[in-house]
């Protein structure tokens, strides 16, 4: 079973639109983060969630808005989609606490806006 | 502010050859350090972690790397590439809270000729 899913895999959507992903880890994990890979496969960190808490929020625009309702799952809504929102966006889930703290994450979704 | 540097962009070595990634970072505190492998089209997988104790650390598929505090370094080595490990590597480290935000670096791109 894969331990931290998400769907779509890929989607195609045009400017203007809404769109989800969604996000379900099953190793028992308080804190889940969405991370995003620009097309030069920059890494950077969007959200972070602890037990159901926006913990980190960084300068991601107000378009965006993840929605965790229980912690086992982390939702990311997107209002309004742009040209520069194609990217692969990860989401991932850590035990706080645990020795180091280790990320693990999905396979990624393929988001692109034409 | 803690910034990761890879400097090799892209690496490329024949079968057998011995591999060495560079990874810097600047923070004067704490850090739990990792190294993430990203295959074509897949999801980024842990290949090793630091967190304390012994410097020289062991992960997965023949890859160690040696944390260096002096030079603020984390390089990754592997004593013998194999065509299989064509793939993107990413340098992260953590700041040591419990927040588990991870800083990448830009990563290194590694191909394998056969």
């Amino acid at each position: 079973d894969t331990a931290v899913s998400q769907t779509p895999k890929y989607l195609v959507t045009q400017m203007g639109n809404d769109k989800s992903i969604k996000c379900e880890q099953n190793l028992g994990h308080d804190t889940m983060y969405w991370y995003k890979q620009d097309s030069k496969k920059f890494l950077k960190i969007m959200f972070s969630y602890n037990n159901k808490e926006l913990i980190i929020n960084e300068t991601v625009p107000n378009r965006f808005s993840p929605k965790s309702p229980d912690k086992a799952h982390l939702n990311l809504h997107i209002n309004s989609l742009e040209l520069g929102d194609s990217a692969v966006y990860f989401c991932a889930s850590s035990q706080v606490g645990d020795s180091g703290n280790t990320i693990y994450f999905g396979e990624g979704s393929w988001l692109t806006v034409v | 502010a803690q910034s990761v540097s890879q400097h090799n962009h892209h690496v490329i070595l024949s079968e057998a050859a011995s591999l060495e990634l560079g990874c810097n970072y600047s923070y004067g505190g704490t850090v739990n350090l990792f190294w993430y492998v990203q295959y074509p089209g897949q999801h980024l997988q842990l290949l090793l972690k630091y967190f304390s104790g012994d410097p020289l650390v062991k992960g997965i598929k023949g890859f160690e790397a040696e944390f260096i505090k002096s030079k603020f370094s984390f390089n990754l080595r592997k004593p013998s590439v194999q065509w299989s490990d064509t793939a993107e590597y990413f340098c992260a480290l953590d700041r040591g809270s419990t927040l588990g935000r991870l800083y990448f670096g830009r990563g290194t791109q590694l191909t394998v000729w056969p």
